[in-house]
């Protein structure tokens, strides 16, 4: 099974402060099989990434994917007040086990 | 547009059983994998469960295996989980959630319930 560790836990920010969001994985992710995903209180969580870069349908370009191999990062270039939530990293490179990370919530300054 | 409607949740003793289903709507179901992820009070997400569009293939993550049974009636655009032999630790919200890539399998998902959620406690 892969593991993904997801850092930092918590980011404290700014409102049109930059965030990067970092997800490290134990063996390497095949094929950059990595997504991300928006969470806010209450709701189910929003696909944001797939491919490690490519954004799902309607979400904004603030939000950019990159990485591959072990080592991905989401930025959200200008923090919009609707982008404070918990992030969280998943990997599907190996169809045996679909496996999340911890979680990094971007909290308001 | 695309709806996934859970239910079947509740309280449940350890030991006991409970079904899931989820109700799907505004898209061709048949042609699409689908996914159990759960969520522990205050917790992130865990991945339970798959099943390819027609059935044919199945997975399950460790913690359940021999446990939970994934099932979907393509006719009814519904998919299930039986959920035996509950433990304290299955206590979640659980959503079931589309695979984005149509008749095969992409893994991850493009489209999520609201959940539905279990208590396993005496």
């Amino acid at each position: 099974e892969i593991v993904l560790t997801q850092s930092p836990g918590t980011l404290s920010l700014s409102p049109g402060e930059r965030a990067t969001l970092s997800c490290r994985a134990s063996q390497s992710v095949s094929s950059s099989y990595l997504a991300w995903y928006q969470q806010k209180p209450g709701q189910a969580p929003r696909l944001l990434i797939y491919g490690a870069s490519s954004r799902a349908t309607g979400i904004p370009d603030r939000f950019s994917g990159s990485g591959s191999g072990t080592d991905f990062t989401l930025t959200i270039s200008r923090l919009e007040p609707e982008d404070f939530a918990v992030y969280y990293c998943q990997q599907y490179g190996s169809s045996r086990g679909l496996t999340f990370g911890g979680g990094t919530k971007v909290e308001i300054k | 547009q695309v709806q996934l409607v859970e239910s079947g949740g509740g309280l449940v003793k350890p030991g006991g059983s409970l079904r899931l289903s989820c109700a799907a709507s505004g898209f061709t179901f048949s042609d699409y994998y689908m996914s159990w992820i759960r969520q522990a009070p205050g917790k992130g997400l865990e991945w339970v469960s798959y099943i390819s569009s027609s059935s044919s293939y199945t997975n399950y993550a460790d913690s359940v295996k021999g446990r939970f049974t994934i099932s979907r009636d393509n006719a009814k655009n519904s998919l299930y989980l039986q959920m035996n032999s509950l433990r304290a630790e299955d206590t979640a919200v659980y959503y079931c959630a589309r695979d984005a890539g149509e008749l095969l399998g992409s893994y991850y998902f493009d489209y999520w319930g609201q959940g539905t959620l279990v208590t396993v406690s005496s």
